[in-house]
Formats: structure tokens, C-alpha cells, sequence
């Protein structure tokens, strides 16, 4: 493991489209997360899971996003008909327990 | 409700200068208090970390200082370079919150050569 992978790197989509992001974590780590990033501010907290459990949703998170943890290794966002304003970062990390988090480089997501 | 503010915006130091970058926090059951760097087009990275029981940490050219009763931490970079050119974020989360860290706005650093 070199770190946390996130793929695709970058996301075009029209907006009504559902798109599927999906996150690697690193292997020993049992907590995973997902940030949103909008330019020039810090990353927000949507979700995260300890193994495969989904232990909090933020509620600024609407119905249309929905994540997974299958077997607790990697996971997926999927957001469904998607808006102009989902366009933004979607940034994966992991850690174990209360260690630093490892951010992967994130998911550009753009919706025309 | 905006639980973590961090200062200023933007920085701009020469070479070998100290940019310092405060945070200061609401929540007093935050415990763990880590700032990130970011470049464009990459996540965050975590640079340092604090627990409320010490008031200053250093590693390498970064040290956090930490004010518990004015709820306040500060990071500082020594001899900065013009590789430390980047987004800094502070941060702050509890146990209880799973981890989850609650970002100040991110202060971006030019360091001229």
C-alpha cells in the first residue's frame, strides 16, 4: 500500500446523471471517510464508516448521496441526479483508531 | 455555525521568514488537534498533531502552540522555504465524533524566494 487511491481523478458529468466514486483505503486501517471540497475552503465531513458499519452521515448530506463499505475495504459514493452545486472535491481518507488521517488526491467532480 | 476560525486568509512571507497561522475553536470537548498542508490538485497532508495536554509541540520546522483556556492554537514554520508555498488547514475532533475533523477556512502561504 502506497496510500489511499481514489478513482476517477476527474468526473464531467450533465446534471440528472448519477456518478460512483470509488475510494482504496489504506489496507490496516479500519475507519473511512468522505470530505466535500469547494474551492478556497476546507474540507466538509459527509460520512464515515469504522469497518463496514456506517457510523454517521453529516446531515448537510441530502437523500441523493449514498455510500458503501462492502466487507470494509473499499468504498463507494454514489450521488444520484446529480445538481450544479454537487460540483466540487470529494476527497477519500482512512486512518486506525484516533491516527492521522491519509487523504487520497481526490475526486474533481464537474456537473454541466 | 462555523466551529473552527482560522487567520488570515492568505500569507505571504520571504524566505526564511516565520508565518504563523491562528485557529481558534468553540467546542471545548475537542481533543485532537492536527493541521493539514495542501498543494493544488493533491488531499490534504497531515503535518503535525496536538492532544490539549501539552501547550507546544515541534516537529522538524513546525511547531503548534496551544491556549486551552483562550481556545486557541497557532501553527508556526521556521525558516519557511519557497517549497512550503501551499493551502495550511487547522482542524479539531473528539473521540466521540469518530474522528470526524471539523476544518477551519485554510490560509494560503507564499513564501517568496
Amino acid at each position: 500500500d502506497t496510500g489511499v487511491s481514489q478513482d476517477p481523478r476527474h468526473k464531467i458529468t450533465k446534471r440528472g446523471q448519477n456518478v460512483t466514486f470509488r475510494c482504496d483505503p489504506i489496507s490496516e486501517h479500519n475507519r473511512l471517510y468522505w470530505y466535500r471540497q469547494t474551492l478556497g475552503q476546507g474540507p466538509e465531513f459527509l460520512t464515515y464508516f469504522q469497518n463496514e458499519a456506517q457510523l454517521e452521515k453529516s446531515r448537510l448530506l441530502s437523500d441523493r448521496f449514498s455510500a458503501e463499505r462492502p466487507k470494509g475495504s473499499f468504498s463507494t459514493l454514489e450521488i444520484q441526479r446529480t445538481e450544479q452545486g454537487d460540483s466540487a472535491m470529494y476527497l477519500c481518507a482512512s486512518n486506525f483508531h484516533r491516527a492521522g488521517y491519509t487523504f487520497g488526491s481526490g475526486t474533481r467532480l464537474t456537473v454541466v | 455555525q462555523q466551529q473552527v476560525k482560522q487567520s488570515p486568509q492568505s500569507l505571504i512571507v520571504q524566505k526564511g521568514g516565520i508565518p504563523i497561522i491562528n485557529c481558534a475553536y468553540e467546542n471545548t470537548a475537542f481533543d485532537y488537534f492536527p493541521w493539514y498542508q495542501q498543494f493544488p490538485g493533491k488531499g490534504p497532508a497531515l503535518l503535525i498533531a496536538i492532544r490539549p495536554d501539552v501547550s507546544e509541540k515541534k516537529e522538524g520546522r513546525f511547531t503548534i502552540s496551544f491556549n486551552k483556556s483562550a481556545k486557541q492554537f497557532s501553527l508556526h514554520i521556521m525558516d519557511s522555504q519557497p517549497g512550503d508555498s501551499a493551502t495550511y488547514f487547522c482542524a479539531a475532533s473528539t473521540e466521540t465524533s469518530g474522528s470526524r475533523l471539523t476544518f477551519g477556512e485554510g490560509t494560503q502561504l507564499t513564501v517568496n524566494p
